[in-house]
């Protein structure tokens, strides 16, 4: 089955400093990675997704990138506000499987 | 604003007793996905349902979970009986698997302890 790794665990950055968090997943035949954020006491909320016939994707200050050949694709988010700081995770899924694995989460601290 | 909704929010029982939760999908969606988060283990799928045919409850301890959808607006995680080991947060998601649509929808979750 689908394994996903998520790096780093932790990150912290000043705000107005930018955010990368990494995932690598293990089946290629994966083919939607989305990106989840998910704040104390709360669900967690899509906050951007990529389909593998993508490379990146952007909405507004986050951005997603894809490499299929390596497995890889991060999560990246400029100009940092403190609202930004939540748990974030990355998941892996096939279509045809709806078993979305997820990886084990970045807690992300922006410091004002 | 269209959101999921779970209920009850939070639940606390002894272990033995019967619980059972509840997720109201949003309106439209055809798939609904119930979801266990625990510290060790992060968030695990439980079980899956599409247009309310249960199709994948691989993830779920078969002997004391059942997940059933009595009509398209209401989605039942039911534990029988209880365990402390079950103690987590249940999340149910939705979703609508058209078009290409794979995005899933969480609801706030239901926070289970069982003493």
């Amino acid at each position: 089955g689908e394994n996903v790794e998520q790096h780093p665990s932790t990150l912290s950055v000043q705000e107005g400093d930018s955010a990368v968090i990494k995932c690598t997943y293990s089946d290629s035949a994966s083919n939607y990675f989305p990106w989840y954020k998910q704040e104390l006491g709360k669900g967690p909320q899509l906050i951007i997704d990529i389909r593998s016939n993508v490379g990146e994707k952007k909405d507004q200050r986050i951005a997603v990138t894809l490499n299929k050949t390596a497995k890889h694709f991060s999560l990246h988010i400029t100009e940092t506000q403190p609202e930004d700081s939540a748990v974030y995770f990355c998941a892996a899924l096939e279509y045809n499987n709806n078993d979305m694995r997820f990886g084990a989460g970045t807690r992300l601290t922006v410091k004002p | 604003d269209a959101r999921v909704t779970q209920t009850p929010r939070h639940k606390v029982t002894e272990m033995g007793q019967e619980v059972t939760m509840r997720c109201q999908p949003i309106l439209g969606h055809n798939t609904v996905f119930w979801y266990r988060q625990t510290m060790m283990q992060g968030l695990e799928l439980l079980a899956y349902f599409r247009n309310r045919a249960p199709l994948d409850d691989s993830g779920m301890p078969k002997d004391r979970f059942s997940a059933e959808m009595p009509d398209a607006t209401l989605a039942t995680l039911k534990i029988q009986p209880s365990e402390p080991r079950d103690s987590a947060v249940y999340f149910c998601a939705s979703g609508l698997e058209e078009w290409g649509g794979y995005e899933q929808y969480f609801g706030p979750g239901t926070r289970l302890t069982v003493t």
